[in-house]
Formats: structure tokens, C-alpha cells, sequence
């Protein structure tokens, strides 16, 4: 594809469901991050995948997160008895590591509101 | 820890010039980007200093002082379309990305 993809572009569930997020990185990217982006904040680092190497877990903010990511394809970023806190947009973004300047490029994001 | 300052909210007027700081503290430091993000879009790469010094792409310049951990975007002759948020990112190390809150620029005709 031109770009990141991501689905769906938005879920709204209720407090105590499971989600489940879709990022769909640019083809020959290696490296695949994940972001959460509460309203008028910054991003906030999740999870980095890079490989077949061990992911980089150390954003995910509960064991109620988690992540896997197939070989060098599609990742699934699944949030489990979701809470009213978890509302935000989750950005996934993907990069060619071996390149210098490293540019991540972004996903339209999921946009998450848990009633 | 990591930590990365960026004022909040500027304001400028349209062809004028703005200059948004951006200062960190990080464990370690392998490059510093800027992205833009327009509101309820995903952030699109402006620029990438890893040595001192400037670098300048078109409109739009940015500044790294490593021994300082200071950094700004310079952006000239402002255009409507510039208002934005400008996110502040350490690469601190391995692939370890740290974004400070951004600076939410609104240009005035």
C-alpha cells in the first residue's frame, strides 16, 4: 500500500470490553511502533517492534495491553477490559531502521471512546 | 528520566516568522525530529537534526544544540495552512522514541 493503515478509524465501546486495533505497516518497513494520544496531549509511546527481535514493551501503561506483530507485516494492539481512561487515539507508525534519519511514518490512527 | 518542554500554545501573523523551542532531557540521544500534525490528522515528518548546527528545508528550518539539549523549528513566511501542532521528538536510544506535547501554532490573517 501508499502508507500505514489502520482499522477501524473508530470504535466506540463499552467499560469492561475487549478491543482490538490493526495497524498495516509500509511494506519493507522493519520497524513498527505504537502510540496513544489522549485529546490535546502529545504522544505517548506503547510498544516498538523491530524484527524478529524481542518487542519493546516498556510504554504499555497495564497489563491490559498488549501486542503482537507477524514477522515484518500487520500488528494488532489489543486492549482488554477496556476503562474510560483508555479513550484517546492510537497512532501506529512504521520506518525503515537502516535509514539514518529513521522518519516514522504515521497511520490515520484508531480513535477509541470507551462509554 | 525522559523529558521533553515545548510551550504550549504561540501565536503568529501570516507571512511573519516563528521560531518554536524545544528543550530535553533524555538517557541518551540518537537524533531529534519535528512533525507537524494538523488537528484530528497523524503527524507528518517536518525534520531530523543528529549534529549541531542547522538545517534548512525550504520554509522551514531546524536547530540542534546538543550540549544545551536545545533545539528549535524556525518557520518563515507563515501561510494559514501552517497552524498546526509541532511535536518534539528524541530518538533517546536504540529506537526509543520520546515526543514532548507539542506546540500548538495558530497563524492570523
Amino acid at each position: 500500500g501508499a502508507g500505514v493503515s489502520q482499522s477501524p478509524s473508530n470504535k466506540v465501546t463499552e467499560k469492561g470490553k475487549d478491543v482490538e486495533l490493526r495497524c498495516d505497516p509500509i511494506s519493507g518497513h522493519t520497524a513498527l511502533y505504537w502510540y496513544r494520544q489522549r485529546l490535546g496531549q502529545g504522544l505517548e509511546f506503547l510498544i516498538y517492534f523491530q524484527g524478529n527481535s524481542a518487542p519493546d514493551k516498556s510504554g504499555l501503561p497495564s497489563d491490559r495491553f498488549s501486542a503482537e506483530r507477524t514477522g515484518e507485516s500487520v500488528s494488532t494492539l489489543t486492549i482488554q477490559r477496556t476503562q474510560q481512561e483508555d479513550s484517546a487515539v492510537y497512532l501506529c507508525a512504521s520506518s525503515l531502521v537502516a535509514v539514518q534519519n529513521n522518519e516514522q511514518f504515521f497511520g490515520p490512527g484508531t480513535r477509541l471512546t470507551v462509554l | 528520566g525522559q523529558n521533553i518542554d515545548q510551550p504550549t500554545e504561540m501565536t503568529a501573523t501570516e507571512g511573519a516568522i516563528v521560531q518554536i523551542n524545544c528543550t530535553y532531557q533524555t538517557s541518551g540521544f540518537n537524533g531529534l525530529f519535528w512533525y507537524q500534525q494538523h488537528a484530528g490528522e497523524a503527524p507528518t515528518f517536518l525534520s531530523y537534526n543528529v549534529l549541531d548546527g542547522l538545517e534548512e528545508k525550504g520554509r522551514f528550518s531546524s536547530f540542534l544544540s546538543r550540549s544545551k539539549g536545545y533545539s528549535y523549528l524556525l518557520l518563515k513566511e507563515l501561510q494559514m495552512k501552517d497552524s498546526a501542532s509541532y511535536l518534539c521528538a528524541v530518538r533517546a536510544w536504540g529506537q526509543n522514541f520520546v515526543f514532548g506535547p507539542g506546540t500548538r501554532l495558530s497563524v492570523l490573517p
